[in-house]
């Protein structure tokens, strides 16, 4: 079965420190892909990347890195020099490949930043 | 480009009462997906949909829920009789696709927050 562990319920830091969200993901699949969104206070979920199994480069995109290790299965998120604007509630999920599954995507229970000023 | 549309953003009901939540997804996109997120919980699907088929309902509590995308465009999703436990949000997603060679991003409705006193 597939599931999603996000340990860290609750992370509270002041504005500029790095933070890492953990995600930790559990799948019998081969091929699968692996998702981190942000949820604002207004609700709704915003995309932020997408990773296929098959490629465990690490990704940097301005502030947002990830690094994505398929021998701990785990595919971490760390916002350097953070900013108020990044509080949030930040998701990771899984979803498998392929028509079968059908892109179903499996959440964990997501990590609530605030960044203090 | 419009998001996907979700109405109404809140609504409030008595339990054993009935609601309907609707859903316009983005145009064009074929696949829609009803999410129900508890809170402190990440969205769980609960329907979706290819065109006008219901494709995957495993997850939706037939007994008092049900849904509908009779054009094969927008979709609504009613509860009846509502229950106190059925407070959440309840999300929309839709994609061009599901399943396949190459992934088709599901993007997120604002999401319909639900309390039943």
């Amino acid at each position: 079965a597939q599931k999603v562990t996000q340990a860290q319920t609750e992370i509270s830091v002041v504005e500029k420190e790095d933070v890492t969200l953990d995600c930790v993901y559990e799948t019998r699949d081969t091929t699968y892909y692996l998702f981190w969104y942000k949820q604002p206070p207004s609700g709704e979920l915003v995309f932020l990347i997408r990773r296929n199994s098959f490629d465990e480069q690490n990704e940097i995109s301005g502030r947002y890195s990830w690094n994505f290790q398929k021998s701990t299965s785990s595919f971490n998120f760390t916002i350097t020099a953070s900013q108020v604007v990044d509080s949030a509630v930040y998701f990771c999920a899984l979803s498998e490949a392929g028509y079968s599954s059908a892109s179903k995507i499996i959440f964990g229970s997501g990590t609530r930043l605030s960044i203090r000023p | 480009e419009a998001g996907v549309v979700q109405s109404p953003r809140y609504k409030i009901i008595e339990k054993k009462q009935p609601v309907a939540f609707w859903c316009n997804p983005i145009s064009g996109h074929n696949t829609l997906y009803w999410y129900l997120q508890n809170l402190g919980q990440g969205p769980e699907l609960l329907i979706r949909y290819e065109n006008e088929e219901a494709v995957d309902d495993s997850q939706l509590p037939k007994d008092r829920f049900s849904a509908e995308r009779l054009k094969g465009v927008d979709s609504t999703l009613k509860i009846q009789p509502a229950e106190l436990g059925d407070s959440a949000v309840y999300l929309c997603a839709s994609s061009l696709a599901s399943g396949g060679p190459s992934y088709n991003e599901q993007f997120f409705g604002p999401g319909t927050r639900l309390t039943v006193l």
